[in-house]
């Protein structure tokens, strides 16, 4: 089977930074997804990291260290609307193609 | 551009129906199509994967005598659950791949109830 883990819950104040991790064990990789998923509604994209290192895109950055089987998602100035929960997705080769495997997800709070 | 849609967007039936529910990609065409499910405060669960004009792959302990999927164009597939049951009742997702990135695309999700 394929580990993925992420911490449950996480609480931060608006306009403060959180860091959320996910560590991976897997057979395979093509990289690593973040997503964003508010309650009732489907995942939308946030970020990809194939190769070791950071990647940014404006409020949000991602990082990954494959010898570590690590990464992380950084939200910087919070915002009210970042509330949601936030999906770690490995991409994995399957027959050809490629499929992901979620962790089980990272609900963030922010509090005024 | 890379729209998913998905339909219906919720759907009621009583145990024992079947349920269709039709993933459909707008301004691409999908490769491949994904079906995941959602139980309530849990991450998306692949059930299965299917290539247009082939047979779906299913997860390991999705049953797919259950959980039909029939992809017959690159524009679309259809996920029946037959003989409903109230276990069954989830969030239901597709996604598509346009088999040159590496992204996929998500649709809004079809909540099913079952009574």
């Amino acid at each position: 089977g394929q580990n993925i883990d992420q911490p449950t819950e996480m609480t931060a104040t608006e306009g403060a930074i959180v860091q959320i991790n996910c560590t991976y064990q897997t057979s395979g990789f093509n990289g690593l997804f973040w997503y964003q998923q508010h309650a009732g509604e489907a995942p939308t994209f946030l970020s990809y990291n194939v190769l070791d290192g950071l990647e940014e895109k404006g409020r949000f950055s991602s990082f990954l260290s494959r010898s570590k089987g690590y990464s992380y998602l950084l939200l910087k100035e919070l915002q009210m609307k970042d509330s949601a929960s936030y999906l770690c997705a490995v991409s994995l080769p399957a027959f050809g193609d490629y499929k992901l495997s979620f962790g089980a997800g990272t609900t963030v709070t922010v509090r005024a | 551009g890379a729209v998913v849609s998905q339909h219906p967007s919720r759907v009621i039936c009583k145990s024992g129906t079947s349920v269709k529910i039709e993933c459909r990609s707008l301004d691409f065409q999908a490769t491949t199509m994904f079906w995941y499910r959602q139980f309530p405060k849990q991450s998306l669960m692949l059930m299965a994967t299917s290539n247009e004009g082939s047979k779906a792959t299913y997860e390991q302990g999705v049953e797919k005598d259950k959980f039909l999927i029939n992809h017959a164009s690159l524009t679309l597939s259809t996920l029946t659950v037959t003989s409903a049951h109230p276990e069954d009742s989830s969030f239901y997702i597709c996604s598509a791949r346009d088999g040159t990135g590496y992204e996929q695309y998500f649709g809004p999700g079809t909540r099913l109830t079952v009574t």
